[in-house]
């Protein structure tokens, strides 16, 4: 079936350095998703991409979406202490529709 | 202000228990969704419904029931059939499709 599939599964950074983390899917993505969790939290929408080779920017954080639909990547700037928590991408199930197929996550740990 | 209600925030089940955790949404969204999340997982899809009276089966629906009489309405029972029913779970839902999730707090099960 479809999967997705994050690397790391773990990162910690130093306050100050950036972060990546990458999303690969077993099929070609109509649109892909991210969201974020912080400890203890729910996950909460981040931002959605939709055309090949899309980038978008909030802030921070640098969110892309690969050519061939299959992959996409956030990268965040600087981390900051409020940056923790794990990032998931998710692509709807099948071309078109809205059940997720979530990624495991990346988890980010920042030191000050 | 509008969003998702998950209830109880903590619940515990003893074994041959069947539990209903409540979610309820004040967004006036068609599609609800159950996501299950395990330490280490991504999130994965137990039961969805985009309309009142209509759900269907997510990855993992053995041993869990829902139902939508309402639209703002989706429990979800765990029952006895659930053998490792120990996690959090969480609510979420969507105006449309193709669009992001706003997830509820979660209610985190516990066996006992």
């Amino acid at each position: 079936g479809q999967q997705v599939m994050q690397i790391p599964q773990y990162q910690h950074v130093q306050e100050g350095e950036d972060f990546t983390t990458y999303c690969n899917s077993s099929t070609t993505l109509s649109n892909i998703q991210w969201y974020k969790q912080r400890p203890g939290g729910h996950p909460v929408f981040l931002i959605q991409l939709v055309k090949s080779g899309e980038v978008k920017k909030q802030k921070r954080l640098t969110f892309q979406f690969g050519e061939a639909k299959k992959n996409s990547s956030l990268h965040i700037t600087a981390t900051q202490t409020t940056d923790v928590g794990t990032y998931f991408c998710a692509g709807p199930r099948g071309e078109y529709g809205n059940k997720l197929v979530f990624g495991a996550g990346t988890i980010l740990r920042v030191k000050s | 202000d509008g969003g998702i209600t998950q209830s109880p925030k903590y619940l515990f089940r003893k074994e041959g228990q069947n539990v209903t955790l409540s979610c309820e949404q004040n967004l006036n969204h068609d599609a609800m969704y159950w996501y299950r999340q395990d330490p280490g997982q991504g999130l994965r899809l137990i039961y969805y419904s985009q309309i009142v009276n209509d759900f269907q089966k997510g990855d993992i629906a053995e041993g869990y029931s829902v139902s939508r009489e309402k639209k703002e309405s989706f429990p979800l029972t765990v029952t006895s059939a659930q053998k490792n029913p120990t996690a959090f779970y969480l609510c979420a839902s969507t105006p449309w499709d193709n669009y992001g999730y706003t997830f509820g707090s979660g209610t985190r099960l516990t066996v006992v």
